[in-house]
């Protein structure tokens, strides 16, 4: 099973700061996600990511396959980004099917102005 | 719209009294999950369907049942309800990953379920 491990588990930061959430895995992956759920509860899918790169406006995820290990970069904070932010992975299946995700705890931030 | 659609939003019910929570999706998606979240343990996932009547196990599936008849709902079962069982439940669907290849797809989430067994 994989273990997911994200850090830091809080993070308070002044509007404007670039902010880095980390996230490491176990065991091999075939896909890893970042998700964002608002203080409503709400969860949406801001990335899925297998290699390399991706950007969408002020966020930037990426991914180390080798060293198991993703980021999620937030340029210019704004305090519309306090959310918490989940890192989840899909393990390699040796079957080569869907296997369920394997979630981490979250990273509550909170953008102040 | 795509969406996902979860009933009820909240619900407040008994030990032993059975209910199902629904989860409709009307994107033609073939993956559907059904995860539960709590304070300090974060999402986990109960079960999932990779296709009509395919279903299987995720990581704490004890106490819920699902079935999957057809594609869009994914019903999620309990069918004698414990206070342990009081969490928010979030369903989820995708597209279905190509087997053995990495073209996973972004999941779709409910606006989740909020029950409470007492």
């Amino acid at each position: 099973k994989n273990e997911v491990e994200q850090s830091p588990q809080n993070l308070t930061a002044q509007e404007g700061e670039f902010i880095t959430i980390n996230c490491s895995y176990s065991v091999g992956i075939s896909a890893l996600h970042w998700l964002q759920q608002h203080p409503g509860g709400g969860i949406v899918s801001l990335f899925m990511l297998s290699s390399g790169k991706k950007k969408h406006g002020r966020l930037i995820a990426t991914i180390n396959i080798q060293e198991k290990h993703s980021s999620l970069h937030i340029t210019a904070s704004h305090p519309r980004d306090s959310a918490v932010y989940i890192c989840a992975v899909r393990s390699l299946s040796s079957g080569g099917g869907a296997d369920g995700l394997t979630f981490g705890k979250g990273t509550h931030l909170i953008i102040q102005p | 719209e795509a969406q996902v659609t979860q009933n009820p939003r909240y619900l407040i019910t008994v030990t032993g009294k059975k209910l199902t929570v629904t989860c409709s999706q009307n994107m033609n998606h073939e993956y559907m999950s059904w995860y539960r979240q709590d304070p300090g343990l974060g999402l986990r996932q109960i079960y999932y369907s990779m296709n009509v009547e395919v279903t299987d196990k995720g990581d704490v599936p004890e106490g819920y049942k699902v079935s999957r008849k057809e594609k869009r709902n994914f019903p999620l079962i309990l069918e004698s309800p414990s206070p342990n069982q009081t969490s928010l439940y979030f369903c989820a669907s995708s597209l279905y990953p190509a087997s053995g290849g990495y073209s996973y797809n972004e999941q779709f989430f409910g606006p989740g379920t909020r029950l409470t067994v007492l």
